[in-house]
């Protein structure tokens, strides 16, 4: 079955320092693979999403993912934080080779940024 | 600003009621969705429609029916609300359904059943 876990409830950084926000998925093909970011009050917004091609993929607000297939995980990170970047992080996944189209997401991590 | 708007903002409904959630959207994408935020248990799918037409069930489409009548607009319809639908409603839509772009979600729409 697929399935996307998020082992953290919240992730506690110091700014400045860098985070990490881990994902594990599973899936019986090739996956697809986003992050989005929801602030307080808010619809999601998309960060990143790996595709193909390479491991290493960047998106909006100096953030950045690996893909590691070995792992089948897709952590997202930053190399330095800032308190504005505390929100809730979701990571999703959808199936290439799946018959529906349907994105399944992890339950969330709430990343909390101290001054 | 192009998007998608959801009304209403928030809701409290009385056990049994019947509640229509509005969704439009005006990027003309052929995908839309529906789907509930509750705490601990992330997103989860309720309805979904590919195209102008044709509509499908997610996860947990008990107890909700849709419709889509033309591309912009996605009405999720509550026919005897229950409490157990207390939640935060997402509506959200894609260029295509199964592409590889991402979704664009509305503002939320938080209901309340007593």
């Amino acid at each position: 079955a697929q399935s996307v876990a998020q082992p953290e409830d919240q992730v506690n950084v110091a700014e400045g320092n860098p985070l990490t926000v881990k994902c594990t998925y599973s899936v019986s093909g090739n996956p697809y693979l986003f992050w989005y970011v929801q602030y307080p009050n808010r619809g999601l917004q998309f960060l990143l999403k790996y595709i193909t091609g390479d491991n290493l993929v960047k998106g909006s607000y100096g953030f950045e993912a690996e893909f590691n297939k070995s792992q089948t995980s897709f952590h997202l990170k930053k190399p330095s934080a800032l308190v504005s970047d505390s929100a809730l992080y979701f990571c999703a996944v959808r199936d290439i080779g799946a018959s529906n189209y349907q994105l399944i997401w992890g339950a969330g991590t709430k990343l909390i940024i101290k001054p | 600003i192009a998007g998608i708007t959801q009304a209403p903002t928030s809701q409290i409904l009385a056990a049994g009621r019947r509640m229509t959630l509005r969704c439009t959207q005006d990027m003309r994408h052929n995908a839309m969705y529906w789907y509930r935020q509750d705490l601990g248990l992330g997103l989860r799918l309720i309805h979904y429609s590919n195209t102008a037409g044709t509509t499908g069930k997610g996860e947990v489409p008990d107890g909700y029916s849709v419709s889509r009548a033309n591309t912009d607009d996605f009405p999720l319809t509550l026919a005897s609300a229950v409490p157990s639908q207390t939640s935060v409603y997402f509506c959200a839509s894609s260029d295509v359904a199964g592409g590889v772009n991402e979704q664009f979600f509305g503002p939320g729409t938080r209901l309340t059943v007593l």
